[in-house]
């Protein structure tokens, strides 16, 4: 399978643990994207990187909050303290840079991690 | 907050009926994405619109880009059951990069 794959695809943990999801992009993509979202929402932005540099982060992101990408490969999320309201489905993508305009191109999905907190 | 808007929220339609969505942002947008996500699964990628007034199309969807590129239309002619899903346009706000933000979406429902 040469998509995107996220793990684990579901966790159950309580409040004020910390949990971890990886994202393995689509080997040839140098951009990979973290969005969260509840139901009846659009993707929320997390953040991205390109490469193994992150790019930009949301300003409406708790510092709870930090994600790597240490060899421009897989990346991680790490949520610290989780609380009740991080409930959601955290959606990775990964996309090819545009070589012109440094825009981003058809973005490919992982097929999700679903947080609950307890 | 959410830039890029959506509207509707919600969509029932009879089967053979036709559907639009549309998508207004307060920014010019550089370019525009459509993708559709069915029921339990994630956001698969349909169309990219990148000049003023674009049109596309791709069998019965028709996706437009406004002159200003502040807005975008999705329109499906004679809805099937196989297009129930919700539909997002997601776009890249000017000069900010490889951002890519996303509307809340449009979910359609489609009775036979």
């Amino acid at each position: 399978d040469t998509g995107v794959s996220q793990d684990p695809r579901h966790k159950i943990t309580k409040r004020g643990q910390n949990v971890t999801f990886r994202c393995d992009p689509i080997s040839e993509h140098n951009r990979l994207y973290w969005y969260r979202q509840t139901l009846g929402q659009g993707p929320e932005f997390l953040t991205y990187f390109q490469n193994e540099a992150q790019l930009e982060k949301s300003r409406l992101l708790s510092d709870r909050f930090s994600a790597e990408r240490p060899k421009g490969s897989f990346s991680t999320l790490e949520i610290q303290r989780t609380e009740q309201g991080d409930s959601a489905m955290y959606l990775c993508a990964s996309s090819l840079r545009e070589g012109q305009t440094g825009y981003t191109g058809e973005l490919f999905f992982g097929e999700g991690s679903r947080l609950t907190v307890l | 907050g959410q830039q890029v808007m959506q509207i509707p929220q919600y969509q029932h339609v009879q089967e053979g009926e036709d559907f639009t969505t549309y998508c207004n942002s307060s920014t010019t947008l550089s370019n525009i994405q459509w993708y559709k996500q069915r029921p339990g699964g994630h956001p698969v990628f349909l169309i990219q619109l990148v000049k003023s007034g674009e049109v596309k199309k791709q069998k019965r969807l028709t996706f437009q880009f406004g002159e200003a590129k502040k807005n975008s239309s999705l329109h499906i002619t004679a809805t099937q059951t196989t297009d129930v899903g919700t539909y997002f346009c997601a776009g890249h706000l000017n000069n900010q990069g490889g951002k890519l933000i996303f509307g809340q979406g449009t979910e359609l429902s489609v009775k036979p």
